[in-house]
Formats: structure tokens, C-alpha cells, sequence
């Protein structure tokens, strides 16, 4: 079926360093996707979304890339600090559909 | 800001108690939606919402109804609880035609049943 998965469950960084978090996804009919943060305690926070017509968006220390051709997405979060460890789910919609399909999440530990 | 209010944080209920979880939202979202999470699985689509009274299967909906009756308002019913529905339960509400098509979330109700 359908599905959204990550290659790495878990990712330790060098704080200061910089973080690549990778998302794969198989519905080629998804033309949305979105990255959340979710911190201990915490519901999920949205980090920055993308639409199939781009390939690349940028915000604030975080860029996410996306790969039609092989079906991949990308969250890279520069100079990593330590309130950046979380959780970090990428998820595809389909825009005007409300169902959102998320992946299985990773985690990413900043080390001091 | 969007608030996303989930009435408990922590649960516990036996086997074959019927469990309320309730969901405001204040932003007036058309959308509500339940997902459960699981470690290793991710979140997983319970029910979700487009209007009052409206209400879709999402992924895993066995064992589960849901109400809204009012916009604000979206209600997770387990009829009869059992252990395996033991899970981290969050509550999101979306905006129909937003700028981004971004969820806003609770921050989550963890039912243990025993």
C-alpha cells in the first residue's frame, strides 16, 4: 500500500554540526508534504511544508528538498543546537484531500 | 495562536470501560482529526472531520466512533477499551483553504488500559 517511511531511526549530531533527516514516500499521487517537530511531552509542531512544484524551501536554519524522480524528501537543519532534538515526522497530503499519511518518525539527538 | 486543547493528559481505564476523549480546537477549523501514535509506527489516522455531524474512517477505525457536534468540538469514543488500544492519542485541527494545509495539534492524551 501507500506509505511514508524514514531511512534512519534515529540520528545523534554534533551540536553546531549539521542534521539531514531523510524521508521516503510512495504515493506519487501526493503533491504536498510537510515536516513536524515533536518534543518529549508535546504534541507535533510544524517545521515547513513544500509543494510538488518545488524542489527546494527555505526557512529559517531549515531547508527541505524534495526528490520527485525518486520519490524522497529532506529536512536539513543547519548548525544544530540542542533544543532541536526532537522527533521529526515528514508527512504527504494530497491538497484538497484531508487525509495526511505520516511517516514512522526519527529521532535526532544533538550532542553537547 | 491556534490552541488545541485535549481535555486529559493521562488516562487509565480497565478493560471494557468506555473512554471519552475529548478535543477542542478555538481557530473555527473546518477539519478535526484522531490519530494514535505508537512507537515505531508513527502516527496512524483514526477518524477524521470536514464539518459538524461529518465524519470519514481514516486508517485504524475498528474499535473506535467518533462525535462532533459542534465545529469546536471533536470526541474519540472507545465503546469497550481493551489493552491493545493502550496509546498516545492526539487530537489536530486544520484549516480548509489555508495558507499552508498545516496541522495544529493537541499535546496528546496517553491511555493505559489495564
Amino acid at each position: 500500500g501507500e506509505s511514508v517511511g524514514l531511512h534512519l531511526p534515529t540520528l545523534s549530531v554534533q551540536e553546531g554540526d549539521n542534521s539531514i533527516i531523510n524521508c521516503a514516500y510512495s504515493n506519487s499521487a501526493s503533491d504536498y508534504f510537510i515536516w513536524y517537530k515533536q518534543e518529549s511531552g508535546k504534541g507535533p509542531q510544524f517545521i515547513i511544508d513544500i509543494r510538488s512544484n518545488m524542489d527546494k524551501r527555505q526557512g529559517q536554519r531549515v531547508t527541505v528538498l524534495l526528490n520527485k524522480t525518486v520519490k524522497h524528501l529532506s529536512l536539513q537543519i543547519a548548525a544544530t543546537q540542542p533544543g532541536d532534538s526532537a522527533v521529526y515526522f515528514c508527512a504527504e497530503n494530497i491538497r484538497g484531500y484531508q487525509k495526511v499519511t505520516f511517516g514512522t518518525g526519527t529521532k535526532l539527538q544533538v550532542i553537547p | 495562536d491556534v490552541k488545541v486543547t485535549q481535555s486529559s493528559r493521562y488516562l487509565v481505564k480497565r478493560t471494557g470501560e468506555k473512554v471519552f476523549l475529548e478535543c477542542v480546537q478555538d481557530m473555527d477549523h473546518e477539519n478535526m482529526f484522531w490519530y494514535r501514535q505508537d512507537p515505531g509506527l508513527g502516527l496512524r489516522l483514526i477518524y477524521f472531520s470536514y464539518d459538524v455531524k461529518m465524519k470519514e474512517k481514516g486508517d485504524i477505525p475498528e474499535g473506535y466512533s467518533v462525535s462532533r457536534e459542534k465545529k469546536e468540538r471533536f470526541s474519540l469514543i472507545l465503546e469497550s477499551a481493551s489493552t491493545n488500544q493502550t496509546s498516545m492519542y492526539l487530537c489536530a485541527s486544520q484549516q480548509v483553504d489555508g495558507n499552508t494545509g498545516e496541522l495544529f495539534f493537541g499535546e496528546g492524551s496517553r491511555l493505559t488500559v489495564l
